[in-house]
């Protein structure tokens, strides 16, 4: 199975800051990488797909870039409901692995 | 509005069983592949199944395969996952999730249920 890292596992952060997270696969799965973020008690929210596609209503301090086995979240100015956790998964297999999440939360 | 609704959680024994159900509306349910995915506490997301559109092909994580079924019911917009041999790793909160574009099952997953929590405990 394909399986997905991600750095850092946390960080913190003030707002306007910018912030940048790592996402790793370790075999290459092309751009079939999406990120999602989740807060507290809620469900995951789809912010990318395909690497670097911003999915409708997304807002575009979000961006993302990379393919093969590296990509890159970035949060261009962060805001303050941008504090929760981000996932990258990939969907080159049926596998469907998510990576085990970065924290980002307040400096 | 676009939406899927979760139900069917709840504590169960080692050993048992459970039907989880994910009601859908505002879209053709028919029309896309699903998954169900889950979140131990305090832990990252898990993929569990997924089911294409019409049924005819079904994926699973190894950590379920033989002990989780994944189905639906098209003429009533409704996901299931039917879970046997629960064991304690199962607890989690668990997730239907809607596939992005539809009949292929390579896409990202667009819209999330709120979830329903699953306890396995004795």
């Amino acid at each position: 199975a394909i399986r997905m890292t991600q750095s850092p596992s946390s960080l913190s952060a003030s707002t306007g800051d910018r912030v940048t997270i790592t996402c790793r696969a370790s075999q290459g799965i092309s751009s079939y990488l999406a990120w999602y973020q989740q807060k507290p008690g809620k469900a995951p929210k789809l912010l990318i797909y395909a690497a670097s596609t911003l999915q409708s209503g997304v807002p575009s301090r979000f961006s993302g870039s990379g393919s093969g086995t590296d990509f890159t979240l970035t949060i261009s100015c962060l805001q303050s409901e941008d504090f929760a956790t981000y996932y990258c998964q990939q969907y080159y297999s049926y596998s469907f692995t998510f990576g085990p999440g970065t924290k980002v939360d307040i400096k | 509005q676009v939406q899927l609704v979760e139900s069917g959680g709840g504590v169960v024994q080692p050993g048992g069983s459970l039907r989880l159900s994910c009601a859908a509306s505002g879209f053709t349910f028919s029309s896309y592949g699903m998954h169900w995915v889950r979140q131990a506490p305090g832990k990252g997301l898990e993929w569990v199944a997924f089911i294409r559109y019409d049924g005819s092909n079904k994926y699973y994580a190894d950590s379920v395969k033989g002990r989780f079924t994944i189905s639906r019911d098209n003429s009533k917009n409704t996901l299931y996952l039917q879970m046997n041999s629960l064991r304690a790793e199962d607890t989690a909160v668990y997730y239907c999730a809607k596939v992005s574009s539809g009949e292929l099952p390579r896409d990202a997953f667009d819209i999330w249920g709120q979830g329903t929590m699953v306890t396995v405990s004795s």
